[in-house]
Parts: C-alpha cells; structure tokens; sequence
C-alpha cells in the first residue's frame, strides 16, 4: 500500500532554514505529482506546492516563492521541502500527499519557529 | 482569506442528512474538478471525493459530492457520530496557477 513517511518535529529560530523529507513506497515515485500542504495551529489547509519526481519541476504557490525548494532524489524515492528566512506564522504541520487530487498523505511533520 | 467559501460550521442529528457548500469562481470551481477531504484533529486529511463526484474506494456512498456553475456541495447522509470531523474543498485555479482549499467546515452531530 502507498506510504509516506516524514521525517521528524523540528524547532527553528527565526530566520533559519527547515527541510523536511517525505519518503515513498507502495507506488511507482516518479508516476504522480508530489504536493506539500501546510496546516498552522487551528487553521486550514494551505497548499504550498508541488513537484513532478519523474522531471523534477515544481510550481509553488506564490505566497512561498523565494523562500521554498523542492527536490527529489528518485534513487531512495524521497521528496524534500526546504523552507529558508523562518518566521513564527511558519509554525504548522507541514504534509505531503501524492496523487492528483492529493490521495495518500503523509502524517505530518510539526515545525515550530520560536526565539 | 481563502479563495473558496466555505460555512464555518453545520450541524445536524445522527440519522439526518447535511449539506456543505463550497464557493468559488469560473477559475477555480467554474472550470476544474473538485475534491472533499475529511480531517479529524491531529491526523492527515482523507480523500471523500474526486472529479466533484468520485467516491475513492473505500468510502461508503453515504458520502456524495456535485458541482453546479462556481459552487459545488458535500452531502452527508445517515449522519454518524463518528463523521463530526473537519471538511474542506479543495481545486486547482487556473489564475492563481495553484492548488486552493476552502476554509473548512466544522461538522457537529449532536
């Protein structure tokens, strides 16, 4: 069955990076899009972007551009979100999710920015 | 702000039926699929719907999802205590060249 496993909870400072893994399995990585989705404390969903693993593009929502990188390393099957210039409101429980719509989600990975 | 309108909260009597809406404009809801997602605290979204009226399997046909114009409703038959949950809308817009959700709604099954 598809997994996808994220990597752990981080804590950040205030202008530092965060990048986040999300590992597949149980399904063909480069065959569907890989989204990452973003829920702060109490909040809705926010859709940040996504990356094609077969070529390697990405479209990112515009609220993000310049701060977010997508990557994928399609010989381990893991995708990778790296969120640069952290600020407190980055707070929230960052996911990935396959499939078009997002299918099969990962668990989430809480990242908290706080001085 | 969310692109998509969605009411804060419903709520209705196991047994009943409830409706949520989802509204939005001809680029987003107007011209491309929606999809309804489920969401109990501290755990991921579940896909209820696709193509504004695909049920993933797995999903019992009690689940139902329509699209009419720029707006498009979930509808929840024999209400379970075990549906209160968060639900969300969600698709691609065509101007924002990405993917958008609703704010959410709250259903309570008293």
């Amino acid at each position: 069955q598809v997994q996808l496993v994220q990597s752990g909870a981080e804590v950040k400072k205030p202008g530092a990076s965060v990048k986040v893994s999300c590992k597949a399995s149980g399904y063909t990585f480069t065959g569907y899009y890989l989204h990452w989705v973003r829920q702060a404390p109490g909040q809705g969903l926010e859709w940040m972007g996504w990356i094609n693993p077969n070529s390697g593009d990405t479209n990112s929502a515009q609220k993000f551009q310049g701060r977010i990188t997508l990557t994928r390393d399609t010989s381990i099957s893991t995708a990778y979100m790296e969120l640069s210039r952290l600020r407190s409101d980055d707070t929230a429980v960052y996911f990935c999710a396959t499939g078009e719509p997002p299918n099969d989600w990962g668990r989430g990975t809480l990242v908290t920015v706080s001085s | 702000q969310s692109v998509l309108t969605q009411p804060p909260s419903v709520s209705a009597t196991p047994g009943q039926k409830v409706t949520i809406s989802c509204s939005g404009s001809s680029s987003n809801i107007g011209n491309n699929y929606v999809s309804w997602y489920q969401q109990f605290p501290g755990t991921a979204p579940k896909l209820l719907i696709s193509d504004n009226n695909k049920r993933p399997s797995g999903i019992p046909d009690r689940f139902s999802g329509s699209k009419s114009g720029t707006s498009a409703t979930l509808g929840i038959t024999g209400l379970q205590t075990g549906d209160e949950a968060e639900y969300y809308c969600g698709t691609w817009d065509s101007s924002l060249s990405a993917v958008v959700f609703g704010g959410g709604t709250k259903l309570t099954v008293l």
